[in-house]
């Protein structure tokens, strides 16, 4: 079936330091891929998509590609800050005809940077 | 500001209370789902509405009972709940249109059943 496989947290870095979280899907047809971040307390807030094969999402400095070839949507930002400390999804979409969209999600990954 | 917007934040419930969660969008979209995150555990995907009709049940207890009266507005009846149904119920809602759509979510109900 279609899934969604994201590295395990979680992930402690040090403040600057740079980000690599690997997110892996299992999708019959073409999916669209997002990341979304979840702040303590709060719900999920879209952060990049990509709609397509070797579209770049990016936004606030992360990055991620959608690889067909590998099946991949890595999340990476070249210099953290404590404020990026967060859980983040990884997720993808299928559109059934007449029902929307179907959202399947990672696990998470948790994400604590140091100052 | 997400659109979306849920009530109430917190609830806490005994097992033999019947309650119900809220969720509202006026983002104009006409999909709605609910979502349960447990710690530790993967959302889990509950129900999914589009143009008002249950286009899927995730195999959820029959002590959760959605309803969607309006393309704006989702419910979740809850009545009879376990201990171990606490947990955040997020909302969200998408557009039908072509290709994948992303979902803008409710900040969630923290849910504790006593």
């Amino acid at each position: 079936g279609d899934s969604v496989t994201q590295m395990e947290g979680p992930v402690t870095l040090s403040e600057e330091a740079f980000l690599t979280i690997n997110c892996t899907y299992t999708a019959t047809g073409y999916p669209s891929l997002f990341w979304y971040v979840q702040y303590p307390g709060e719900g999920l807030q879209l952060l990049l998509k990509a709609t397509k094969a070797d579209d770049k999402g990016s936004n606030k400095g992360f990055e991620a590609t959608y690889r067909k070839e590998t099946t991949s949507f890595h999340l990476e930002k070249g210099s953290v800050q404590v404020s990026d400390s967060a859980v983040y999804f990884c997720a993808l979409s299928l559109k059934i005809y007449n029902q929307g969209g179907k959202l399947i999600f990672g696990q998470g990954t948790e994400l604590s940077v140091k100052p | 500001e997400t659109g979306v917007t849920q009530t109430p934040r917190h609830l806490v419930m005994g097992m033999t209370n019947k309650k119900s969660l809220k969720c509202e969008q006026h983002l104009g979209h006409n999909a709605m789902y609910w979502y349960k995150q447990s710690a530790k555990k993967p959302l889990e995907l509950m129900f999914v509405y589009s143009l008002e009709e249950r286009v899927e049940n995730n195999s959820v207890p029959s002590r959760f009972s959605p309803e969607c009266p309006n393309s704006s507005h989702l419910f979740l009846h809850l009545h009879t709940l376990q201990p171990e149904d606490s947990a955040l119920y997020l909302c969200a809602s998408s557009q039908d249109s072509g290709g994948g759509t992303e979902a803008f979510f409710g900040q969630g109900t923290r849910l504790t059943v006593v």
